[in-house]
């Protein structure tokens, strides 16, 4: 199994600013996930993270809002860059294991824009 | 992967066994589905996971019927703490290194 940690739990920010979202696996992993959850919404994938590689972002997301760092295999940020009220949102780190079946996730962060 | 369908909401009494319905039509033959739910201010949990058999873990009970195109997630005595969303989820196996999809699934309100 894999336990996975995220920093910081929660946080209040001003519009145009930046934050950064740390994700910490315990076990080494290929791929970590981002994924926003939007008040009352369903998750939606952000992007998938391979350590020494750039990221690949799904529809609607772009690197110069969301840049994503996966410096080694068990560490990636996500940074929400010049945030607007509409990027309120849950945001959770996810990993699996290789050839396992289960996707573990962390607690989410908890982003509150003002 | 195959897309899912689910009830919006159910509620179930304490005690009483709660049964979340699944359909995915489309699903093809190497395809698996998965159960996970999410507790109020937590990330998604695995439930169960199974090809075509039955499956039973010590959380819940996954009945699949024969033409692989509907599901049940049984939680045979439902608690409290129970109430979640889940969401039924249907991909290839071992697939660790691609993500989730998720749906809007069923949110379950288990009520004392």
């Amino acid at each position: 199994s894999a336990v996975i940690s995220q920093k910081p739990s929660r946080d209040i920010c001003q519009r145009g600013t930046s934050l950064t979202i740390q994700c910490q696996v315990d076990s080494q992993v290929t791929m970590m996930f981002w994924y926003r959850q939007q008040p009352g919404q369903s998750l939606t994938l952000i992007a998938t993270a391979n350590q020494g590689s750039e990221a690949t972002y799904e529809s609607g997301f772009v690197i110069d809002k969301f840049p994503i760092s996966r410096p080694n295999l068990t560490f990636s940020t996500l940074t929400v860059s010049n945030m607007s009220p509409e990027d309120s949102s849950i945001y959770l780190c996810s990993a699996g294991l290789a050839g396992g079946y289960e996707q573990y996730f962390g607690p989410g962060t908890r982003l509150t824009v003002t | 992967d195959a897309k899912t369908t689910q009830p919006p909401s159910m509620d179930c009494a304490e005690g009483r066994a709660a049964n979340l319905p699944c359909n995915h039509s489309t699903i093809s033959g190497n395809e698996y589905v998965y159960w996970y739910r999410q507790i109020h201010s937590q990330g998604p949990q695995y439930i169960i996971h199974g090809l075509k058999n039955n499956e039973t873990n010590e959380m819940a009970s996954l009945i699949i019927t024969e033409d692989r195109k509907s599901s049940t997630l049984i939680l045979p005595h439902a608690t409290l703490r129970d109430t979640a969303v889940y969401y039924c989820i249907v991909r290839s196996p071992h697939s660790g290194n691609t993500p989730l999809v998720f749906g809007k699934g069923t949110r379950l309100s288990v009520i004392a």
